[in-house]
C-alpha cells in the first residue's frame, strides 16, 4: 500500500460547484499533515495546514481524522481559477524532513 | 526575494554523462530538499539537509550525490545519467524551528536523458 494515497481524478466541475478531495495515509506516526497546489507545469506551493480541529481558509476547508488516517479539500464555490492538481502531503519526521507527497488529484473547473 | 531558485530550467543529457543541478534560496533556512516528480507517483525525495554541514538519504537517493555547499545552496549532482532518470527535478527548502515545516519550491529542472 502507497503511504499517502488520493483520490484518482480527474475531476471536471462547474464553477460554482463544491468538490471534494480525499486523502488516507498509512504511518500512523505522521505527524503534521498539507494541501498544496500545482499548476500544471510549475512548482508546488502550499495551499493549506491541516489541524486537527479542521481549519478554513476562505473558500476552502480541510479536515483531519487521525483515527482513520484521512485527510479531506472541500472547496466551495469553485472557480476557473481553482483548475490545478492538489496534492496532500504528510510529515513524518520530527524535523520536517520527511514529507510524502501523494500522486495528486487534478480538477478542472469548467466554464 | 527571489525565493529558490534552479538552475538549469532544461537539460538533455546522453546516457552515461554527468551534470551538477544548482539550488539556491535566499530565506536563511536551514533544510532544503531535492525531489523528483514523475508522473502518476507524486514527489519522491532523493536527499535533504536539515542544516548546513549534514546530508541524508531520502527514498530514492541511488545515481545521486549532493553537497550543501553552504546555508544558501544545495546541490544535485548525476554522475552517469541513465534514462530513468528523466524527470522533473524539484529543489525545495524550509524552516522547520518556525513549526510550520511549510516548503518553498524552485521552479524546477526538466531533465531528459537520451
Amino acid at each position: 500500500r502507497k503511504e499517502v494515497e488520493q483520490d484518482p481524478g480527474p475531476f471536471n466541475v462547474p464553477e460554482g460547484a463544491t468538490v471534494a478531495f480525499n486523502c488516507t495515509y498509512s504511518n500512523s506516526a505522521s505527524q503534521s499533515f498539507f494541501w498544496y497546489r500545482q499548476d500544471c507545469r510549475k512548482e508546488p506551493k502550499l495551499l493549506m495546514s491541516v489541524y486537527s480541529s479542521g481549519n478554513e481558509d476562505g473558500r476552502f476547508t480541510a479536515q483531519l481524522n487521525r483515527a482513520s488516517q484521512y485527510i479531506s479539500l472541500l472547496i466551495r464555490d469553485s472557480k476557473l481559477s481553482d483548475s490545478a492538481t492538489y496534492l496532500c502531503v504528510v510529515n513524518i519526521g520530527n524535523y520536517g524532513q520527511n514529507f510524502v507527497f501523494g500522486p495528486g488529484t487534478r480538477l478542472s473547473v469548467l466554464p | 526575494n527571489a525565493g529558490v531558485t534552479q538552475t538549469p530550467k532544461f537539460q538533455v543529457l546522453k546516457t552515461g554523462q554527468s551534470m551538477t543541478l544548482q539550488c539556491a534560496q535566499d530565506m536563511n533556512h536551514n533544510s532544503m530538499y531535492w525531489y523528483r516528480q514523475d508522473p502518476g507517483m507524486g514527489l519522491r525525495l532523493i536527499y535533504y539537509s536539515a542544516s548546513e554541514g549534514t546530508t541524508d538519504k531520502g527514498e530514492v537517493p541511488n545515481g545521486y550525490n549532493v553537497s550543501r555547499l553552504n546555508k544558501r545552496e544545495f546541490s544535485l549532482r548525476l554522475e552517469s545519467a541513465a534514462p530513468s532518470q528523466t524527470s522533473v527535478y524539484f529543489c525545495a527548502s524550509s524552516e522547520a524551528s518556525s513549526g510550520s515545516y511549510e516548503q518553498y519550491f524552485g521552479p524546477g529542472t526538466r531533465l531528459t536523458v537520451t
